[in-house]
């Protein structure tokens, strides 16, 4: 069974300041890899996400993730962040085969100070 | 489209009372999932159907927890009795086999057990 790590449980930034969250994940297959993202009182919304192709895949509001294999990686970067990313981010890792659900990660609290 | 449709949004009980929550999928698609969310455990795969067949319900937490898909526009999951350690965001989600293994949120049903 797949499960996904998220080193990072809250990370505090200034505005402006360049984003890193780390995410790994156990699978020997084939696997689609997203970011959800949770701002305060709201669902979770879909970030980005990566199913195959180009290993950096880029998203909403200036998020990007690159996949990286042979780490089992998917960390989710901005090169500058804003007051109104302070929110909850989830990474969550798929198998790629019929009839499996998205297992998430305990996610990372981004606060950012303006 | 309306999205996944959650109910009731907040839910506040007393231990020991019996708590339904209600979810409506978005049409057409043919995966439905269960999560829970809390501070300490993130959040927890409970169940999911494909073509309201339940495929996985290792996650249910205990006997109390029971749910189902009696059609494909409308499932439930019920706590019988329902105990204070119970009190959780219950998120359902839902996907499409052809949509890439994209999953789309509710706005999650936010359970008080006193």
């Amino acid at each position: 069974a797949q499960s996904v790590s998220q080193h990072n449980h809250h990370v505090i930034l200034s505005e402006a300041a360049s984003l890193e969250l780390g995410c790994n994940y156990s699978y020997g297959g084939t696997v689609n890899l997203f970011w959800y993202v949770q701002y305060p009182g709201q669902h979770l919304q879909l970030l980005l996400k990566y199913f195959s192709g180009d290993p950096l895949v880029k998203g909403i509001k200036g998020f990007e993730a690159e996949f990286i294999k042979s780490k089992f990686s998917f960390n989710l970067r901005k090169p500058s962040v804003q007051w109104s990313d302070t929110a909850e981010y989830f990474c969550a890792v798929m198998a790629n085969q019929a009839g499996t659900a998205l297992i998430f990660g305990k996610g990372t609290t981004l606060s950012v100070s303006s | 489209d309306a999205g996944v449709i959650q109910s009731p949004r907040h839910e506040v009980t007393e231990m020991g009372q019996e708590v339904t929550l209600r979810c409506k999928p978005i049409s057409g698609h043919d995966y439905l999932f269960w999560y829970r969310q809390t501070m300490m455990r993130g959040l927890e795969l409970l169940i999911y159907f494909n073509n309201n067949v339940p495929i996985d319900d290792s996650g249910m937490p205990e006997d109390r927890f029971s749910a189902k898909m009696p059609n494909a526009s409308f499932s439930t999951l019920k706590i019988q009795p329902s105990e204070p350690r119970d009190s959780a965001v219950y998120f359902c989600a839902s996907s499409w086999t052809n949509s890439g293994n994209t999953i789309y949120f509710g706005e999650g049903s936010w359970l008080t057990v006193v």
